[in-house]
């Protein structure tokens, strides 16, 4: 079946360190997307990847594409406590429907 | 200017009840959604419809009823509650399908039944 898998569940960060998040899926994709969604809040749309190999920047979230369009990443450089919440993966398989990864909760320790 | 707004913001009620969730966007979207996000964080889509007609029906009750009077606004009635639907409910719109158009999200209707 289509599976992702978005690991890791849980991240604590000093301030400062980086953070970096995961997600794999058992086939392969058309694109992938990546939402925030802070504490309280809703889920807000960051990115989309299409191609393979694709990388994105933006500030200090790079967003990577694997080759096979299996997997991607979400990598944020000198982590802020602006960046406190919840990432998700949003892959889709090509069947009209947005399904989310399980998500990335990070803190950040001041 | 809210783009993805919906009612009522939180809604406590007992089981057995029925309740209706409220959502409209102005943002001209063709396509709009719900998504039911549990105590865990899990996002799992519900509904989907494009121009008022139904296009995605996951594996959810038939007390829960979809409506979408008009390609703005997408209402959720659930009926006969349980303590299992405790959840927050996201209404969220696109343009076009989602094979390539980002997610507006609402902020969420959270769902309490005792």
């Amino acid at each position: 079946g289509q599976q992702v898998m978005q690991i890791p569940q849980y991240q604590h960060v000093q301030e400062g360190e980086d953070f970096t998040t995961y997600c794999n899926s058992s086939t392969t994709l058309s694109n992938i997307q990546w939402y925030k969604q802070r504490p309280g809040g809703h889920p807000v749309f960051l990115i989309q990847l299409v191609k393979s190999g694709e990388v994105k920047k933006q500030k200090r979230l790079t967003f990577q594409f694997g080759e096979a369009k299996k997997n991607s990443s979400l990598h944020i450089t000198a982590t802020q406590t602006t960046d406190v919440g919840t990432y998700f993966c949003a892959p889709n398989f090509g069947n009209e429907k947005l399904t989310f990864g399980t998500g990335t909760r990070l803190t950040i320790i001041p | 200017d809210t783009a993805v707004s919906q009612t009522p913001k939180y809604l406590v009620t007992q089981m057995g009840n029925d309740k209706s969730i409220k959502c409209e966007q102005n943002l001209g979207h063709d396509t709009m959604y719900w998504y039911k996000q549990d105590s865990k964080k899990f996002l799992k889509i519900m509904f989907s419809y494009n121009n008022k007609e139904l296009i995605i029906n996951e594996t959810v009750p038939n007390r829960f009823s979809p409506k979408s009077p008009d390609k703005a606004h997408l209402n959720l009635h659930i009926n006969s509650l349980e303590l299992g639907d405790s959840a927050v409910y996201f209404c969220a719109s696109s343009q076009g399908d989602l094979t390539n158009s980002p997610l507006h999200f609402g902020n969420g209707t959270r769902l309490t039944v005792t």
